[in-house]
């Protein structure tokens, strides 16, 4: 069983709806980290939270650190957010440890 | 300067070449890190630099070389490669040293492209 597991692996919206994409997770970490990545290109980090909420623009990421599991939303979803989304955590002192990924496509 | 760059983009080498890929950050981060990702996978972890110095190999074949000259710069030589080593290379740094220091975020750079024929 991986240490980090994304839900769903692929994902297919229309424009405008809201999305939510989870991580679930089964060691302790000191963080954890939401990253984006469009086809043939690098990674962009988009959040690193260790409790509670974070928000930047359309996107909010939240973690449950008692329940292992943090989900990343998208509001008002658009095609150019059509990527894959990361999951990544860090137990502490080590080195990240990352999810499959989901396949996210927004059509217009 | 708060990005991480790498040069080329691209690369396209025979078996036989030596080539070296290069990574640069003005941030004043202290750890470094190269990452192999094949296509549809997530990254691999190749090695860190904290603080200029080797601080994990991941049981990289010798064929990959890493270097640090300073804390600006990371290199990656390249010699004798496979078709198999084939993939998206991408370096990331993060502020503190990797020893002690937890949830440090990490800055990916836009990768490069390996092709070895």
């Amino acid at each position: 069983k991986n240490e980090v597991e994304q839900s769903p692996q692929n994902l297919t919206a229309q424009e405008g709806e809201f999305i939510t994409i989870n991580c679930s997770y089964s060691v302790g970490i000191s963080a954890l980290h939401w990253l984006q990545q469009h086809p043939g290109g690098g990674i962009v980090s988009l959040f690193m939270l260790s409790s509670g909420k974070k928000k930047h623009g359309r996107l909010i990421a939240t973690i449950n650190i008692q329940e292992k599991h943090s989900s990343l939303h998208i509001t008002a979803s658009h095609p150019r957010d059509s990527a894959v989304y990361i999951c990544a955590v860090k137990p502490s002192g080590s080195r990240l440890t990352f999810g499959e990924g989901t396949q996210l496509t927004v059509n217009p | 300067d708060t990005e991480v760059t790498q040069t080329p983009k691209h690369l396209v080498m025979g078996m036989t070449n030596k080539k070296s890929l290069k990574c640069e950050q003005h941030m004043g981060h202290r750890a470094m890190y190269w990452y192999k990702q094949k296509a549809k996978k997530p990254p691999e972890l190749m090695f860190v630099y904290s603080y200029e110095k080797l601080s994990i190999n991941e049981s990289v074949p010798s064929r990959f070389s890493p270097e640090c000259p300073n804390s600006s710069l990371l290199n990656l030589h390249l010699h004798a490669l496979q078709p198999e080593d084939s993939a998206l290379y991408l370096c990331a740094s993060s502020p503190g040293g990797l020893a002690g220091v937890g949830g440090n975020e990490q800055f990916f750079g836009p990768g490069t492209r390996l092709t070895v024929l």
